[in-house]
């Protein structure tokens, strides 16, 4: 059973570009989470989204920022006019659906992509 | 989330058990315990998790205190491999969101 797939895993843009970075869950799984990490420092939660649906985006930047995961094909996070402040490792986790159960699902991690913005 | 408080650092001679300790004081009855470590520069890994009763696998062993204030992973033989920054994290039980917050994490050295 293939993991969390991320690509590309290393990207460069130039500032005023768009990055787009791809997340296949893993087989069965429907929930996708973005995390960001910034050199040197925490993980921290951007956005949480099921098929079709953005569940919570309370940790996107309000600008040049959004995400999505269509009902076909990998969830997309995407920046717009990237800073050099973006450069970071993003990372996608995906989780099962658990019906029924309130509990904080386990995460699965991809590899991560790193950005550099030159 | 609860809030988790754990050590910044710590040191385990290859071979020997690693016990990495978490407080968790204000952990709500129905909130459960995650441990994820992160290697240098891969991403985080889910080890373990548990409510009430200690818990083992393939990786790790959690023991969690009866009260729930606290609990300690246990890498039974600690490798070269280990070493890693170790998260204890416990997420918010129901509700919409799913999040994880990471705080600093105990960053694990294991020594030859």
């Amino acid at each position: 059973n293939a993991g969390v797939m991320q690509n590309p895993r290393h990207l460069v843009r130039r500032r005023g570009q768009e990055a787009r970075l791809r997340c296949s869950p893993m087989k069965g799984h429907s929930h996708v989470y973005w995390y960001r990490q910034l050199p040197e420092e925490g993980l921290k939660f951007m956005v949480y989204l099921q098929k079709e649906n953005i569940i919570d985006e309370s940790g996107m930047p309000k600008e040049r920022f959004s995400a999505e995961f269509p009902k076909e094909g990998p969830s997309i996070l995407r920046i717009q006019q990237v800073v050099r402040g973006d450069s970071a490792a993003y990372f996608c986790a995906s989780s099962p659906v658990i019906a029924g159960v309130g509990i904080a699902d386990t995460q699965y991690f991809g590899p991560g992509t790193r950005l550099t913005v030159l | 989330d609860a809030k988790t408080t754990q050590p910044t650092s710590m040191d385990c001679a290859e071979g020997r058990a690693a016990n990495l300790p978490c407080n968790h004081s204000t952990i709500s009855g129905n909130e459960y315990v995650y441990w994820y470590r992160q290697i240098h520069s891969q991403g985080p890994q889910y080890i373990i998790h548990g409510l009430k009763n200690n818990e083992t696998n393939e990786m790790a062993s959690l023991i969690i205190t009866e009260d729930r204030k606290s609990s300690t992973l246990i890498l039974p033989h600690a490798t070269l491999r280990d070493t890693a920054v170790y998260y204890c994290i416990a997420p918010p039980a129901g509700g919409a969101t799913n999040k994880l917050i990471f705080g600093t994490g105990t960053l694990l050295a294991v020594q030859p």
